[in-house]
């Protein structure tokens, strides 16, 4: 059974960067074309899609972020990691990876970690 | 502002009917499959309906979904107190080149 763990700094200062890593197990990540992606949800907010990458490194990124996000994958450790630069209050989130139901699908998604709340504050 | 519009919250009765609807335009709706998630507070979202009306292995049918247009609905039959959750409504858009929600409706099962 695929799962999915986010893991990485619950807090972060503004202006620095933001870095999680999702950790796949019960499958591989280069085994299919599938993409993984990042959601994140502020707290009382709804869903936000923040990229997805392609086991290959295909990458497609939210535009309202794309100029602070970086999205990559490392296939021989199984997880695919999110950086987002100059954080700011606005960027505290739940933090979720997740990858879609079908293959070369981009959305929906039908496998999430639990999610990790990430915190913007000095 | 979400790119997709859904009511903040609707509200019906245990055992009634109950209709979510999420409005889009025709780059997003109007071209492309739509999914609805269900969400308890503190846990990840569920996928409920994909490609517009079909549902994942376990959902039971209480749950449909539907497309006219640039606009789809989620209706959930025979409400139960255990649906009170919020609902997303999710797409790609295709000028965007975007996954894109929207803005959640809170449902209470009165």
């Amino acid at each position: 059974q695929l799962q999915l763990q986010e893991s990485g700094p619950g807090l972060v200062k503004p202006s620095e960067t933001l870095s999680l890593t999702c950790t796949v197990s019960g499958g591989s990540i280069s085994s299919s074309s599938y993409y993984w992606g990042w959601i994140r949800q502020p707290p009382g907010k709804g869903l936000e899609w923040i990229g997805s990458i392609s086991y290959s490194g295909s990458t497609y990124y939210n535009p309202s972020l794309k100029s602070r996000v970086t999205i990559s994958v490392d296939t021989s450790k199984n997880q695919f990691s999110l950086k987002l630069s100059s954080v700011t209050a606005a960027d505290t989130a739940v933090y979720y990876c997740a990858r879609p139901a079908a293959v070369n699908q981009v959305n929906y998604f039908d496998c999430w970690g639990q999610g990790i709340l990430v915190t913007v504050s000095s | 502002q979400s790119v997709l519009t859904q009511p903040p919250s609707v509200s019906a009765a245990p055992g009634q009917k109950v209709t979510i609807s999420c409005s889009g335009s025709s780059s997003n709706i109007g071209k492309n499959y739509v999914s609805w998630y269900q969400q308890f507070p503190g846990t990840a979202p569920k996928l409920l309906i994909y490609d517009n009306n079909k549902r994942p292995s376990g959902i039971p049918d209480r749950f449909s979904g539907s497309k006219s247009g640039t606009s789809a609905t989620l209706g959930i039959t025979g409400l139960q107190t255990g649906d009170e959750a919020d609902y997303y409504c999710e797409t790609w858009d295709s000028s965007l080149s975007a996954v894109v929600f929207g803005g959640g409706t809170k449902l209470t099962v009165l």
